[in-house]
């Protein structure tokens, strides 16, 4: 199976800061890799998909990169909106797993 | 537009089984290029996969829950439901159910339905 790594666990930002968020997988994946917001009590919302592909209707100061086995969720200018946590998602071989979440924390 | 809406008991005894359903509304169920997933979060975050269903009812399920599970379709209904036998504490979760497309990304999801496994 594929294990996804994400760091850091926790990251503490404030409004107007460049942030990124790092995944790992354990194996070679592509591009078969999506990126989630999920807020308290809420189900997680797709920003990205296909490592870099901005979902439609989410903000441009979100967005990804990476293949193979290290990939980035970099938001370029923090909003108070975006204080929530951050799920990494991978596709292989008909399997589908998450990272463990990062949470973004007011500083 | 598609919603997706979970419906079923929240609380299960430990060793019954584990039955919900998901009714889509705004969209086909039969729709070719989705396909109509389960994922639940345990208590401690983290987000498990569980399985798919395709309009032509071909399932993919995880391999560790593939002898408790079944996926089934109700195209009359528009739904999807989720069977999972000799549920246990570890089966505790909130489960999802979310639309998966081709790009295999989960584009669209329930709200979410709290299961507790307990007597």
């Amino acid at each position: 199976d594929i294990q996804m790594t994400q760091s850091p666990s926790t990251l503490s930002a404030s409004v107007g800061d460049r942030v990124t968020i790092t995944c790992r997988a354990s194996q070679r994946i592509g591009t078969y890799l999506a990126w989630y917001q999920q807020k308290p009590g809420k189900a997680p919302n797709l920003l990205i998909y296909k490592a870099s592909s901005l979902e439609s209707g989410v903000p441009s100061r979100f967005s990804g990169n990476g293949s193979g086995t290290e990939f980035t969720l970099t938001i370029s200018s923090l909003q108070p909106d975006d204080f929530a946590t951050y799920y990494c998602q991978q596709f292989n071989s008909y399997l589908y797993s998450f990272g463990q979440g990062t949470k973004v924390e007011i500083k | 537009h598609v919603q997706l809406q979970e419906s079923g008991p929240g609380l299960v005894e430990p060793s019954q089984t584990l039955s919900l359903t998901c009714t889509v509304s705004g969209g086909s169920i039969s729709t070719s290029g989705y396909y109509w997933s389960w994922v639940r979060q345990h208590p401690g975050g983290g987000l498990e996969w569980i399985g798919y269903i395709y309009y032509s009812r071909a399932t993919f399920y995880l391999p560790s829950l593939k002898s408790r599970l079944t996926i089934s379709l109700d195209t009359p209904n528009n739904q999807f439901s989720l069977k999972l036998t000799s549920a246990t504490a570890a089966d505790t979760a909130v489960y999802y159910c979310a639309r998966l497309t081709g790009d295999d990304a989960f584009d669209i999801w329930g709200q979410g339905t709290k299961v507790t496994v307990s007597s």
